[in-house]
């Protein structure tokens, strides 16, 4: 079983949609979690956090659920300029800073 | 401010040909360090990381070897390059669990 699994989309949607992505990850002990968007040919960037208590960043909401150990994303009224892909990562600390990637999903947001 | 290094950025090298990538680290002191690889259209593989001078854990050994030399200094070599290690090589430094990236180095073996 891969340490981090997502799904790989891709996801197409109209401008104005509400989209999800989830992520599993297996190391029960992992203490960090972040969602990193990718632009093509370019190096990840942070997108934000994720908060045992959940967190919202403008249309950006993060969840994390340590009980079923995956973590959510969630875009609300998509723009065209949301089209990426979105990396979750996860920091082992059991592992000693061992911080793995997610697959990314590819998002397309279509006028 | 911190910022990171990354050289060089683009390069195109014979298949058994040897590889050196260099990446340094300003503004803070003994950052956790990173070496991931991205393929065409796939996600990023983690091939080492080191927590500290002369400390290098490996997740994908193969034909590729990492040296920290100084506190700042992260380096991945081969010896003998192989077709598939093509790809997007990038650098990252870690606080607290945060990934800060350098620009990449974009490899073609051929």
């Amino acid at each position: 079983r891969k340490e981090v699994e997502q799904d790989p989309g891709p996801f197409n949607v109209p401008e104005g949609a509400t989209v999800a992505f989830n992520c599993t990850y297996s190391n029960s002990a992992s203490q960090s979690f972040f969602w990193y968007r990718q632009d093509c040919r370019k190096e990840p960037k942070l997108l934000m956090s994720v908060y045992s208590s959940g967190n919202e960043d403008g249309r950006f909401t993060a969840q994390l659920n340590r009980a079923s150990q995956y973590i959510s994303l969630l875009i609300r009224d998509s723009k065209l300029s949301d089209s990426a892909t979105y990396l979750c990562v996860v920091n082992m600390y059991s592992s000693a800073s061992k911080i793995i990637f997610g697959s990314g999903t590819r998002l397309s947001i279509r006028p | 401010s911190q910022t990171i290094h990354q050289w060089p950025a683009t390069l195109v090298q014979p298949v058994g040909s040897p590889l050196s990538l260099e990446c340094t680290v300003e503004g803070t002191s003994n950052p956790n360090l990173y070496w991931y690889r991205q393929a065409a259209g796939r996600g990023l593989q983690l091939l080492f990381y080191s927590v500290g001078i002369g400390q290098i854990s490996s997740e994908v050994p193969q034909n590729l070897s990492a040296s920290r030399p100084q506190d700042r200094q992260f380096i991945l070599s081969s010896k003998k390059l192989l077709l598939s290690d093509s790809g997007f090589y990038l650098c990252a430094w870690s606080v607290l669990g945060e990934l800060f990236f350098g620009e990449g180095s974009r490899l073609t073996v051929l």
